[in-house]
């Protein structure tokens, strides 16, 4: 069974800090990876996506891919309450058109 | 922009009773999804679709069944709707095994 698994949280941080949210998986085979926010009672939307081992930035936002440890995270520098949300980890499949979903970590910033 | 549209943001049904779900999407994209989400249960693949008239199961096909008849549209049925299919239904569209996008969500109460 392929797998990818999140902390639930709540985690708290105050506003101003780095939050940092993580995501393993099971599956060695995933190529694509990718991070959506998604606030209370909406539809989740894209955040950030990458491929490459490494780091890849984005504004407040940066992902960060360990393929030989199959963990990936992203860290959100600067947190602003508005990006209190849970955040979900998805990542491909090998075998089809599919993406594995993290059960998502709801992250609160604290003003 | 994609845009991913669906029929209703909120629906009330009798136990019994057949529901169509209806999902369009914009962007000319081949593949299709119908999730459903649940309180601490994550997104769950119900049905996909990767070509019109195609269709793949998902995770939790029972109870349910799909119909893409044109490629910009994809259907989900709740054949005699049921109290434990009360839940909030994501359809997606993506391109490929690329990046997922969200209709706003319909929020089904089976009564």
């Amino acid at each position: 069974q392929k797998e990818v698994e999140q902390n639930s949280g709540p985690l708290s941080v105050p506003e101003g800090a780095i939050a940092s949210l993580n995501c393993t998986y099971s599956d060695r085979g995933s190529q694509s990876f990718f991070w959506y926010r998604q606030y209370s009672g909406k539809s989740p939307e894209l955040i950030m996506f990458i491929y490459s081992n490494g780091d890849k930035e984005d504004g407040r936002f940066t992902a960060q891919l360990n393929k030989a440890s199959q963990y990936v995270s992203l860290l959100i520098r600067d947190s602003q309450p508005s990006d209190s949300a849970t955040y979900l980890c998805a990542v491909t499949s090998d075998s089809n058109y599919q993406l594995i979903w993290g059960a998502g970590t709801k992250l609160i910033i604290k003003p | 922009d994609v845009k991913v549209t669906q029929s209703s943001r909120y629906l009330v049904k009798r136990t019994g009773e057949k529901v169509f779900l209806e999902c369009v999407q914009d962007m000319d994209h081949e593949n299709m999804f119908w999730y459903r989400q649940d309180p601490g249960l994550g997104l769950r693949l119900i049905y996909f679709s990767y070509d019109v008239k195609m269709k793949e199961k998902g995770d939790i096909p029972e109870g349910y069944s799909v119909s893409r008849e044109k490629k910009e549209r994809f259907s989900l049925i709740l054949e005699s709707a049921s109290t434990n299919q009360t839940s909030m239904y994501l359809c997606a569209s993506s391109y490929s095994t690329d990046t997922q996008y969200f209709g706003p969500g319909t929020r089904l109460t089976v009564l």
